[in-house]
């Protein structure tokens, strides 16, 4: 069983929709959850981390965690052309400095004008 | 602030050629970068944690004869392909943490790597 999985999708929404995408892991030691987004022939760029279970906002961005069903989310609200990319979920354990991340597969979404 | 370039973004060589790929953390230092490997439509791929000042920590499966990798600074990691094939043609992506903590990782823009 993969640490992470991820939905790679692909996902096609109208534009101004929201947009769910979602990962569960196995491990219960994860503390520390990122999403990333990867424009296609580029490196991931961090949206959002959040520590432990709850909710964090950024504009259109929301991040949910639940730690007791082992299940994260983004949510995109008003999705935009701009947001089509792919979408990681990482997850550490500690903080650390040295520590690697574990990543989803992504999910791939396409917003249509 | 927390920039990382990555160079060269695309190169193209023959079979049987040494490439080395950079990566700078351009706005704060990192005692610690990693290297990844993304083949198409597929997930990051962790190659080696490149540690400033000593040896690099390979996953399993990878040749650290093959890929080598120095972090000669708090600010730099190069990975060296050797003797390239075309088997090893992919894009490979490095990423830093900074050294004060408190941050994720940030990605550099990624090398696409293709072997004739």
């Amino acid at each position: 069983q993969k640490e992470v999985e991820q939905d790679p999708g692909p996902l096609s929404v109208p534009e101004g929709a929201i947009v769910s995408l979602n990962c569960t892991y196995s491990n219960s030691a994860f503390q520390y959850f990122m999403w990333y987004r990867q424009y296609s022939r580029k490196g991931p760029e961090l949206l959002m981390y959040t520590y432990s279970s709850g909710n964090k906002e950024d504009g259109r961005f929301t991040a949910q965690v639940d730690k007791s069903s082992k299940y994260i989310s983004l949510f995109i609200r008003d999705s935009q052309p701009s947001d089509s990319a792919t979408y990681l979920c990482a997850m550490s354990a500690v903080w650390n400095t040295g520590n690697q991340f574990y990543f989803g597969t992504g999910t791939s979404l396409t917003v249509i004008p | 602030g927390a920039v990382v370039s990555q160079h060269p973004s695309w190169v193209i060589c023959k079979s049987g050629t040494s490439v080395k790929i950079e990566c700078r953390s351009l706005d704060f230092q990192a005692t610690t970068m990693f290297w990844y490997r993304q083949f198409p439509k597929q997930s990051l791929m962790l190659m080696a944690t490149s540690n400033e000042g000593s040896k690099a920590t390979y996953e399993q499966g990878v040749e650290k004869d093959k890929f080598l990798i120095n972090h000669a600074s708090l600010t730099l990691s190069t990975l060296t392909v050797t003797s390239a094939h075309p088997e090893d043609s992919s894009f490979y992506i490095c990423s830093a943490r900074n050294r004060g903590g408190g941050q994720p990782q940030h990605f550099g823009d990624g090398t696409r790597l293709s072997i004739l």
